[in-house]
């Protein structure tokens, strides 16, 4: 399959800006996505961008997509405890059937 | 509330033991997923059912196995288990399967441990 990689932590201070990484190998990925999961919960999607665009940006979050590096940015404006979790980038690939989701970045937002 | 829900939220379970995780979802989702979640490892797509019949099977062991007797509710069967099944299982559900910008929602898992 498809690799998806991220770090897997990221420490920022509450009210500091993060950024989460992500790169993939897929260059034929039509949709790319984050994901966040909360402790003792599923995942749940925050927002996701079509492969033919450079960013989004969606209220607190912005994605940036570099498309001929194969890298996925996610950026929290303002940053909350309540940011705290894991941050899964995914990719679909060109028939919209085959996802690949990274390990996580676990996010801790330090008061 | 996601709208999908799975049953147990955690199960024990030794080797020779039976048991299933059930899930519903009341979405009116047309597929649904189950995917293995292991701490510092990408999701693994187990199973895929679009319109209750199996599009998907990822080399997964015979031990486990799916039914999906109708398009809201979906099961893992479980059976002869080895600890290194131990992992948070989680199920999904989407409009379609096989669409655009496909949106995946999730239940809140089983988190299964295998003695």
């Amino acid at each position: 399959g498809e690799d998806v990689e991220q770090s897997l932590f990221l420490s920022v201070r509450e009210g500091d800006s993060s950024v989460i990484n992500c790169t993939y190998t897929d260059s034929s990925s039509t949709y790319l996505y984050w994901y966040k999961q909360e402790p003792g919960a599923g995942l749940q999607l925050l927002t996701y961008i079509f492969s033919n665009m450079d960013m989004k940006q969606d209220q607190r979050l912005t994605v940036l997509l570099n498309k001929k590096d194969k890298h996925l940015s996610l950026r929290i404006a303002d940053t909350q405890t309540g940011d705290s979790a894991i941050y899964f980038c995914a990719e679909e690939g060109v028939n919209f059937n085959k996802f690949y989701f990274g390990s996580g970045t676990k996010l801790n937002v330090k008061p | 509330e996601t709208g999908v829900t799975q049953t147990p939220r955690h199960l024990v379970m030794g080797m020779t033991n039976k048991k299933s995780l059930k899930c519903e979802q009341h979405l009116g989702h047309n597929a649904m997923y189950w995917y293995k979640q292991s701490a510092k490892k990408p999701l693994e797509l187990m199973f895929v059912y679009s319109l209750e019949e199996r599009v998907e099977n990822n080399s997964v062991p015979s031990r486990f196995s799916p039914e999906c007797p109708n398009s809201s509710h979906l099961f893992l069967h479980l059976h002869t288990l080895q600890p290194e099944d131990s992992a948070l299982y989680l199920c999904a559900s989407s409009q379609d399967h096989g669409s655009r910008a496909t949106k995946l929602f999730f239940g809140s898992g089983t988190q299964l441990s295998v003695l």
